[in-house]
């Protein structure tokens, strides 16, 4: 079965850049999609097919994806991006696979 | 704006079955466009897909849940609904429903606000 991993947890200084990294076999090869979960409430949608933001994210937020490695980006960080992240493919033998999460703590 | 709205029992019992409603507005089920799901988490824990339903019936499962789950669609009434047969304590989690793009490779765009089933004696 087809598996993504990602650190427990990621620290990041008020205003700087966080990195959250989500490793798979092959997984630049596949669409990966990125959500964001805080305390209580639903995951929301925050980077889809890679790099792509949807209506209403902030460019603060990016992604990327190559190799077996996919990357999602958070600029300048504020202490409201502390939440919990979730990166997301589809895998032909496995189905829909989400990876293990990450918390983010903004310092 | 499309909304999901989950409903059903808060608490069940070992090894009988849970059942769960999802209500959409703003949008249409019978649009075709889609793909319906059901998602949970476990308390402190990830996702875990369960499965999906399209319009017309048609349904996908998680395999390592496919023994124990339906998933079925009234369209006239805009709603998909989740049983989970023989529920144990590990499937206590909130169970979120979800539209995901019909092809699936698309992302879950919306997703509905939880509910919370615990499964406890």
């Amino acid at each position: 079965s087809y598996e993504l991993t990602q650190p427990l947890s990621v620290s990041v200084a008020l205003g700087q850049t966080a990195r959250i990294t989500c490793g798979g076999n092959n997984i630049g090869s596949k669409n990966v999609h990125w959500y964001q979960q805080k305390p209580g409430q639903a995951p929301v949608l925050v980077i889809y097919r890679d790099s792509n933001r949807p209506s209403g994210i902030p460019e603060r937020f990016s992604g990327s994806n190559s190799g077996n490695t996919a990357t999602l980006t958070i600029s300048r960080a504020q202490a409201g991006d502390e939440a919990d992240y979730y990166c997301q493919v589809w895998d032909s033998s496995t189905s829909y696979v989400f990876g293990t999460g990450t918390k983010v703590t903004v310092l | 704006q499309v909304q999901l709205q989950e409903s059903g029992p808060g608490l069940v019992k070992p090894s009988q079955t849970l059942s769960l409603t999802c209500t959409v507005s703003g949008g249409s089920i019978s649009s075709g466009d889609y793909y319906w799901s059901w998602i949970r988490q476990p308390p402190g824990k990830g996702l875990e897909w369960i499965g999906y339903i399209y319009y017309s019936g048609s349904t996908y499962y998680n395999p390592s849940l496919k023994s124990r789950v339906t998933i079925s669609v009234d369209t006239s009434k805009n709603q998909f609904s989740l049983k989970l047969s023989s529920v144990t304590a590990a499937d206590t989690a909130v169970y979120y429903c979800a539209r995901g793009g019909i092809t699936m490779i698309e992302p879950f765009d919306y997703w509905g606000q939880g509910t919370l089933v615990t499964v406890s004696s």
